[in-house]
């Protein structure tokens, strides 16, 4: 079974607090992913990665950076959390374009309040 | 850009009744599509998906979806509810057209069955 694990399940922070969300993967998947989900409005795509040290900007990268530097490791970063970022935070993996018709495997989620 | 459109944002029904979950995409070329739900407090677990191989296809927990091109639509259906599907569902697309995997969500919708 594919595992995607996040660091934590729940996390308070601060504003102005530089936040960091970590994602790893245990299935050699060459793609992560991290969004966010708010009530109504879905999950978002903030960021994704297709190699080590690739990223692409989704739908509503401000505010957020990302890491890659090993292939089954994803961090999200927010430099200067803020309230409007108080969220679910999703990481999600999927293997290569030729596999599995594009099914992502999700993480349980962090659930961040930023006070 | 590619869409997806999840009609009614809470849909209730009793024990044992019909559950008909509406999803609709637009696009030109037929993407590949997914059902995905979320239980409270866990991230998303897919359901089931389309890639073209047979218009009606079935996922886990006894649920099903119908690909029906004319209509642009995968509407996700189950013959008798049950307590334990008492979460949120959401639909997603993936262009066929792109190299990568990107997933489009819909908003989700929200199913209380109650006894």
């Amino acid at each position: 079974d594919v595992k995607v694990t996040q660091s934590s399940r729940y996390l308070v922070k601060r504003t102005g607090e530089k936040v960091f969300l970590e994602c790893v993967q245990d299935m050699d998947h060459e793609n992560m992913f991290w969004y966010r989900q708010d009530p109504g409005l879905g999950l978002r795509l903030i960021y994704f990665s297709y190699d080590v040290k690739m990223k692409e900007k989704g739908d509503i990268p401000e505010g957020y950076s990302v890491s890659r530097e090993k292939k089954e490791r994803f961090s999200l970063i927010l430099e200067s959390a803020s309230t409007n970022q108080t969220s679910m935070y999703l990481c999600a993996s999927s293997g290569g374009q030729a596999s599995s018709y594009n099914e992502q495997f999700f993480g349980p989620g962090t659930r961040l309040t930023v006070l | 850009a590619q869409s997806v459109t999840q009609l009614g944002s809470h849909v209730s029904v009793s024990e044992g009744a019909l559950v008909l979950l509406r999803c609709n995409y637009s696009s030109s070329v037929p993407p590949y599509l997914f059902w995905y739900v979320q239980y409270p407090n866990q991230g998303l677990q897919l359901l089931l998906k389309y890639t073209s191989a047979a218009t009606l296809v079935k996922g886990i927990n006894g649920f099903e979806a119908e690909f029906k091109k004319s209509e642009t639509s995968f509407h996700l259906t189950k013959p008798s509810a049950h307590m334990r599907d008492a979460a949120e569902y959401f639909c997603a697309v993936c262009p066929r057209n792109t190299g990568f995997q990107k997933l489009v969500f819909g908003t989700g919708t929200r199913l209380l069955v109650s006894p």
